[in-house]
Formats: C-alpha cells, sequence, structure tokens
C-alpha cells in the first residue's frame, strides 16, 4: 500500500539557518510527489512537484527537494529560513490510477526562532 | 482568476443534524477532490469526481457521507446524523490537466 512517512512532527530553526524536512514514501511505482505547505487557518499550496526527470526540483519561495530513488525520499529544504516560512509542511504522493488523488504524510511543524 | 472556494468557512452543530458543505471550484477543472483533515487521521482523501465519469467514493468513511457534483461544477458534502468524530476541516481541490491539484480554504466543522 501507498505511504508517506515524515518523522518530524515538529522542527524549530532560527531564522537564516538552513531548513531540511525529511519525507519517505512507500509506492510501487515511480511516484509522483509533492511538497505542500498550510499557513495557520489557510488552505494548502503548492510549494513544488516531482514527476520525472531531473531529481532535484526548485519550487516557489526559494525551496528545493530532490528526489532519490535507492533512499524513497523526497526531502525539502531552503538554505535560508524567513520567519514568514513558519507553517506546517505536507509531503504526498500521487496515486497513479486515474484520479491522482492524494497519499499525504502527517506534516511537520515548523517553528521559526527570531 | 479566482481560486477555489468552499463555505460556510466555519460550522458549528449539533450531534445527530445533517449538515451540508459546499465546493466551488476552479472554472473549468474537470476533477474535483474531497479531503478531510483531522488531528487523528491527518489528511486523508474523501471522494473525487472527474467529468461525467462514477465518482470514485473509496475514501468515504461510513455510509452517512455522501457527496454530488452538479453540472460538472459546484460540488457538495453532506454528512447525515453527524457525530463528534466527524468534527475536522474539510478540504476541496480541483485540478485541471497534469497534476496539481488547488485547495480550498477548508469548511471547518464543529460537532457539539
Amino acid at each position: 500500500a501507498q505511504s508517506v512517512t515524515q518523522p518530524d512532527i515538529h522542527i524549530t530553526v532560527s531564522e537564516g539557518a538552513s531548513l531540511e524536512l525529511r519525507c519517505n514514501y512507500s509506492y510501487g511505482a515511480t511516484p509522483y510527489l509533492f511538497w505542500y505547505v498550510q499557513s495557520p487557518g489557510q488552505g494548502l499550496q503548492l510549494l513544488l512537484k516531482y514527476f520525472s526527470g531531473d531529481t532535484l526540483v526548485q519550487g516557489i519561495k526559494g525551496f528545493e527537494a530532490e528526489f532519490k530513488r535507492s533512499q524513497s525520499s523526497f526531502n525539502l529544504r531552503k538554505p535560508s529560513v524567513h520567519w514568514s516560512d513558519a507553517a506546517e509542511y505536507f509531503c504526498a504522493v500521487g496515486v497513479m490510477d486515474s484520479s491522482y488523488k492524494l497519499i499525504f504524510g502527517s506534516g511537520t511543524r515548523l517553528l521559526v526562532r527570531p | 482568476g479566482a481560486g477555489v472556494s468552499q463555505s460556510p468557512s466555519n460550522k458549528v452543530t449539533e450531534k445527530g443534524k445533517d449538515v451540508e458543505l459546499r465546493c466551488d471550484p476552479i472554472s473549468g477543472h474537470t476533477a474535483l477532490y474531497w479531503y478531510r483533515q483531522s488531528l487523528g487521521q491527518g489528511l486523508e482523501f474523501l471522494i473525487y469526481f472527474q467529468g461525467n465519469s462514477a465518482p470514485d467514493k473509496s475514501g468515504l468513511p461510513s455510509d452517512r457521507f455522501s457527496a454530488e457534483r452538479t453540472g460538472g461544477s459546484v460540488s457538495t458534502l453532506t454528512i447525515q446524523r453527524t457525530q463528534q468524530e466527524d468534527s475536522a476541516v474539510y478540504l476541496c481541490a480541483s485540478r485541471l490537466i497534469g497534476h496539481e491539484q488547488f485547495f480550498g480554504p477548508g469548511t471547518r466543522l464543529t460537532v457539539l
């Protein structure tokens, strides 16, 4: 069965520090992978996505993620965190039947220290 | 252009009552999804509509939950005889081509 694991429930970083949020997936074929961000009281906003090709993908707001098939991982990174990045981050895999429904990880809440 | 909209933004109801939640997808988007976000279960898929095809209802947690999509546009999620465990944020998303889903702001449902 498909699944997504985000092992870190909370992460706290200082403003200006680098960030890496972990995501591991279980899927039988080449996955479609996504990172979404949710600010308090808001819906989900797509940060970036991987379908095929270059395994390092760039997204909005200075985020990037690297697909590593050998590790079944799709970690999200940012070189310098801003206070406005404080939010909850969700990794998801797209189910490749006709629906492309998303299976989400449990999320990682990012706190940013001034 | 306008994004996905949902109404109401908040709904408080009493246990046993029925509720209807509405989703207006992005104009022209043929695919529409409902997800539920709750403390205990995280974000989980409920139901998927694509054009005139039969919906994928595989995520609906019980027969108290139903949804319809009229005219290929607006969708309504109905929960009958609400229970406290139905308290959650209900998110709607739509998709055109490709695989990116655009999410609405959600409806926060509280069952007292």
